[in-house]
């Protein structure tokens, strides 16, 4: 059954820091892997997209790396803002044809003053 | 910037009654989908439409469930006669292409409370 992982479940940072979110995956066949940004109790907003061929990809401060080999994929996100505070959401497609997404669970980002 | 429109914000109905949720996709948009999310739950897949079918489904979209594309623009989802765990939030998106280098655009979503 094609998972996605994410972790943490949840992190607190103080506002200008850097943090990095994980995303582990065993879809398969694996065709491209998006970062999502949900706000509470609003849909999701994408923030990159990553075929197999890409290792990185950067979205302002945000910037997502993948390694297909390890199926794992990481989300940077640098000098954080109030206005990250979030979920961020990994979503991973087995293929080509876009019809269906696999959503990882989130991981909640709380950015303090 | 265009974008996904979904009403009702937020529908209450009773066990058993049926309901039916809309979404205006973007205009030239081919695709359309309709994903829920249990609170405190990922998002889940629930059917893709394209040319006026049913593309993909998951095992969740079962007969109870129904979609529809009435007038070429608004895209429902009917639920005959909905469960205490219908419940949850339901998001329409749509895209232009169904290629991984067309992005789905989701709408706000509808939350859906079944008493």
């Amino acid at each position: 059954k094609n998972q996605v992982e994410q972790s943490p479940q949840s992190l607190i940072i103080l506002e200008g820091k850097n943090c990095t979110l994980q995303c582990n995956y065993t879809v398969s066949p694996f065709s491209n892997l998006r970062w999502y940004k949900q706000d509470t109790g609003r849909g999701p907003v994408s923030l990159t997209i990553m075929t197999f061929s890409e290792n990185t990809k950067s979205n302002g401060r945000y910037t997502a790396t993948l390694d297909a080999d390890t199926k794992q994929s990481s989300l940077h996100i640098t000098a954080s803002q109030l206005s990250d505070s979030a979920s961020y959401i990994c979503v991973v497609s087995a293929s080509l044809i876009d019809y269906k997404l696999s959503f990882g669970a989130g991981t909640t980002v709380t950015v303090r003053a | 910037e265009p974008e996904v429109t979904q009403t009702p914000s937020h529908q209450v109905t009773q066990m058993g009654q049926e309901v039916i949720l809309r979404c205006v996709p973007i205009s030239n948009h081919l695709y359309f989908y309709w994903y829920r999310q249990i609170l405190g739950q990922k998002v889940e897949f629930l059917v893709s439409f394209y040319n006026n079918e049913i593309s993909e489904k998951s095992e969740i979209f079962d007969d109870q469930f129904s979609v529809e594309r009435p007038d070429g623009s608004n895209f429902t989802l009917k639920i005959r006669s909905t469960k205490l765990e219908d419940s949850a939030m339901y998001f329409c998106a749509s895209s232009y292409s169904g290629t991984v280098t067309y992005e789905q655009y989701f709408g706000p979503g509808t939350r859906l409370t079944v008493t």
